[in-house]
């Protein structure tokens, strides 16, 4: 069975900086790219970033470029997103994703995990 | 960036009743389109994806369709289960960008 755990959200202050992990079980997990989407309070989806699942190839939203860093380590089953320089708009839930192998489309989800920017 | 418009923004249908949604690209994205479910307080499941295809476990009464930028989703006949809010998302070229979603409510 698939299970992505994620870890590490919390409360930090504007310009702060937070590390978020999610551990990953029941696939291949190099063999797949893995992603963070995210949910601002009573708003849509968002894709953030997203890394192959080498890890030799990064994308990332133009709202978090810069700031914002994915990375993953396949010897421990683990997706990190590295959060710089955090901004009152980055506030939401983050989830860890699993791409689909046939499309870009996220078959597994994990199960969420809150930041909140606030000062 | 691509921009995703999901209409209507809330659906009133009743049980048993078919409901149709719809989503446009701003500029083609070919067939690459999916279409999650989400409840409240839960993650997103993914429906369909490369615009009709369903994915793993998702019963039949659920058909997506569509290329270029105009996609829909169908639901057969709605059951309880299946009130919720729907977005899509294409997954043609980065950034993959969501619809803002429709909820489907209980008419």
């Amino acid at each position: 069975e698939v299970q992505l755990l994620e870890s590490g959200g919390g409360l930090v202050q504007p310009g702060e900086s937070l590390r978020l992990s999610c551990a990953a079980s029941g696939f291949t997990f190099s063999s797949y790219a893995m992603g963070w989407v995210r949910q601002a309070p009573g708003e849509g989806l968002e894709w953030t970033s997203i890394i192959s699942g080498s890890g030799d190839n990064t994308y990332y939203a133009d709202s978090v470029k810069g700031r914002f860093t994915i990375s993953r380590d396949n010897s421990k089953n683990t997706l990190y997103l590295q959060m710089n320089s955090l901004r009152v708009e980055d506030t939401a839930i983050y989830y860890c994703a699993k791409r689909l192998a046939a499309a870009g489309a996220v078959d597994y989800w994990g199960q969420g995990t809150l930041v909140t920017v606030s000062s | 960036e691509t921009v995703m418009t999901q209409s209507p923004a809330t659906l009133s249908v009743s049980p048993g009743e078919r409901a149709t949604l719809s989503c446009r690209a701003s500029q083609s994205v070919s067939n690459n389109v999916a279409w999650y479910q989400q409840k409240p307080g839960q993650a997103p499941r993914l429906l369909i994806y490369g615009a009709s295809t369903r994915a793993t476990g998702i019963p039949a009464r659920f058909s997506g369709s569509g290329s270029g930028t105009e996609f829909t989703l169908t639901i057969s006949s709605l059951q309880s289960e299946d009130f919720a809010v729907y977005c899509c998302q294409h997954h043609n070229n980065w950034p993959w960008t969501f619809g803002q979603g429709t909820k489907v409510e209980i008419k």
